[in-house]
């Protein structure tokens, strides 16, 4: 089944804690991104990956990292998580950022809260 | 950069028709999508407009209007499962931008 996996889907940490959160797709996507949803601001881009090791910031990368060593796997770092990192995480995959086909499919989302 | 404008909230009866409009400036227009979105839940693609006109795909419709940075989606033959916010998602060159969300609220 063609799909998007996160993990955890749960996660409750302290500030400062470093966390992973990790992304596959098993659809040979080049595309991959992720994407933070908080009430009233809708669903925000915090970086995307055009392809293996090809990763550039969003619109609010401030306090994330992410790598793509492989085409599957995009994982999502939180150095030192803080409050304001609270959040509801998203991340999907396309098959091109450019093409008539290239719906994002969405991972079933991260629920993150640091305390 | 984007700017996106659509509806904070709707209301509507079931078994109605309801158009929720989206309003964008973008730079690098490359189509525009509509997904679907339960609380809680991941979105779910709708339908995806890259040319000036309607497509109609069952009960959902999506117009645009490329030189008005103008769009709608039109929902016919409300059900109750419809309740759900609806995004609007130009996208640019390299990157796809959501507006907030439209809360759709489908009554008996």
């Amino acid at each position: 089944e063609a799909q998007v996996t996160q993990n955890p889907r749960y996660l409750i940490t302290v500030t400062g804690k470093k966390l992973t959160v990790t992304c596959s797709q098993n659809m040979n996507h080049e595309y991959m991104s992720w994407y933070r949803q908080d009430p009233g601001l809708g669903l925000r881009q915090i970086y995307y990956s055009m392809n293996v090791e090809v990763t550039d910031k969003g619109d609010v990368p401030e306090g994330y990292k992410v790598s793509r060593k492989e085409k599957r796997n995009f994982p999502l770092i939180l150095e030192s998580p803080s409050p304001n990192q609270t959040s509801l995480y998203f991340c999907a995959s396309s098959s091109r950022v450019a093409g008539p086909t290239d719906t994002q499919y969405f991972g079933p989302g991260t629920r993150l809260t640091v305390l | 950069g984007q700017n996106i404008d659509q509806p904070t909230e709707m209301t509507a009866t079931e078994g109605a028709i309801v158009q929720i409009n989206c309003t964008y400036q973008t730079s690098g227009f490359n189509g525009l999508f509509w997904y679907q979105q339960h609380a809680g839940e991941a979105p779910t693609f709708l339908s995806y407009n890259v040319l000036d006109g309607l497509e109609e795909k069952g009960r959902f419709s999506s117009f645009l209007s490329r030189s008005k940075g103008y769009s709608y989606l039109l929902l016919k033959e409300l059900q109750m499962k419809d309740s759900a916010s609806y995004l609007c998602a130009p996208r640019g060159s390299y990157q796809l931008t959501f507006g907030k969300g439209t809360k759709l609220s489908v009554i008996p």
